[in-house]
């Protein structure tokens, strides 16, 4: 089945680590993007990608930092910098090509991985 | 960029009765207006869509309209059932440079009463 895989489900960092959040998908999707995701809060972008070797800041850019290697991985790594990491992190992706139907249009999530500094 | 306001933030029906969710956006070229419901600790999943040249569609006990002049959409869920209790988030899509993307308003916890 194709889909979006995030690892791990569930991350604890000390303060002052660097950590990487794995995004995986397998839909050969062109775009892919990071969300980050307060409680009662809506999703924020963080970073997004639309091809290979090339990505894009978002809203709250700060404290993160992604790469586009390969077409089916996007990794973001949260910083020393982030002051305030502990959130819900949603990576999703999407079909880029013009096309005029919703599975081409619509972003498919993946499970998402909870962030916490301990 | 595009701006999505969502409301209400919470709403607590009976089993049986109907939601309505409601979202305004402020670009006049967007033009795709996907929903997504989330269970607790997973990701969004998208449930309905609307594109601009359409008013209204309906899939089963979900239906999304859309009013183009007033920039704002609704999302109707009838005969609600304990299984649609969710986070409801509606987005809007909008040009940025030459890629589509989407924004997302604040979410609805939808709460149907047993």
């Amino acid at each position: 089945d194709g889909g979006i895989t995030q690892s791990p489900k569930y991350l604890f960092r000390k303060e002052g680590q660097n950590v990487t959040l794995s995004c995986e998908q397998n839909l050969n999707h062109d775009a892919m993007y990071w969300y980050r995701q307060d409680p009662g809060q809506g999703l924020r972008l963080i970073y997004y990608s639309q091809i290979v070797n090339d990505f894009q800041k978002g809203d709250i850019a700060e404290g993160y930092s992604v790469s586009r290697e390969k077409k089916e991985s996007f990794p973001l790594t949260v910083t020393s910098a982030q002051k305030n990491p502990t959130a819900f992190y949603l990576c999703a992706s999407r079909d880029a090509s013009y096309g005029y139907t919703s599975e081409r249009y619509g972003y498919t999530f993946g499970s998402g991985t909870r962030l916490t500094v301990v | 960029g595009e701006n999505v306001e969502q409301h209400p933030s919470t709403l607590s029906v009976q089993e049986g009765d109907s939601a309505v969710i409601k979202c305004t956006y402020s670009d006049s070229a967007s033009n795709y207006f996907p929903w997504y419901k989330q269970e607790l600790g997973k990701g969004p999943q998208l449930i309905i869509d609307i594109r601009s040249n359409v008013g209204e569609k309906k899939d089963q006990r979900i239906a999304v309209t859309l009013n183009k002049t007033a920039k704002h959409f609704s999302l109707h869920i009838t005969e609600t059932q304990p299984e649609d209790s969710a986070v409801y988030f509606c987005a809007a899509s909008f040009l940025s440079g030459s890629a589509r993307q989407l924004t997302f308003g604040s979410g609805t916890q939808l709460t149907v009463l047993p």
